[in-house]
């Protein structure tokens, strides 16, 4: 079955910390997994990417850990700050040259507070 | 680069009307897909055009169609319009069909509300 778990549904961190969202998936045919950021009245936004064959992958604040015998992968976002304030989704891309169909996560609504 | 543009932005229907969408993907893109994001159901995958050809096409009625053009640009159409049609409409562009490290890049969507 193809779907993609996302935790938590709702996040909030104060300033500075981090912020932490898991995601799970079932289909082993899964070749790319995206995270998107989304602000309210837009639409999702590319915020970083991993293959699977790479363990971790970090660009700016924003760091991916995967985990490909547990099926799991996870944002990190280093520094939260208010501006990070939106709802983030996790993706996962069928197989390699099989069509750009992206499965979603239902989602992480992300406040930081001061 | 531009980036992925939708027209219009926001549209009200009545039931039973249909309703045409555009999506004009970044410049260089061949790929095109159609996303329906709703409150209830989340991001659902409609379907995908590369080329002119559907690519790959989601769990949706017939009544959701779309089409390209040789110049990528393409058009989303739901005839018999319903109450749970109400959504916000994504369009993505990529350049290949899901190849690499290709990337899906989103329009800001056409609000859809069906009174």
């Amino acid at each position: 079955q193809q779907q993609v778990k996302q935790s938590p549904q709702s996040l909030i961190v104060q300033k500075g910390g981090i912020s932490i969202i898991n995601c799970a998936y079932e289909n082993t045919a899964f070749d790319y997994f995206p995270w998107y950021q989304q602000f309210p009245g837009k639409g999702p936004a590319l915020l970083i990417a991993i293959r699977p064959d790479v363990s971790e992958k970090k660009e700016g604040r924003f760091t991916i850990s995967f985990n490909k015998s547990a099926k799991q992968f996870s944002l990190h976002i280093m520094d939260s700050q208010p501006g990070d304030s939106a709802t983030y989704f996790c993706a996962a891309r069928g197989l390699t040259g099989g069509g750009n169909k992206l499965t979603f996560g239902t989602g992480t609504q992300l406040k930081v507070e001061l | 680069k531009a980036g992925v543009t939708q027209t219009p932005r926001y549209l009200i229907k009545t039931r039973g009307q249909q309703v045409t969408l555009s999506c004009s993907p970044i410049s260089g893109h061949r790929s095109v897909s159609w996303y329906q994001q709703t409150p209830g159901q989340g991001l659902q995958f409609l379907f995908e055009y590369f080329s002119e050809t559907q690519r790959n096409k989601g769990n949706f009625p017939g009544r959701f169609s779309g089409r390209q053009f040789s110049n990528s640009r393409s058009e989303m159409n739901v005839s018999t319009l319903e109450l749970g049609d109400s959504a916000l409409y994504l369009c993505a562009s990529s350049p290949t069909t899901g190849f690499g490290t290709d990337t899906q890049y989103f329009g800001p969507g056409t609000r859809l509300t069906v009174l």
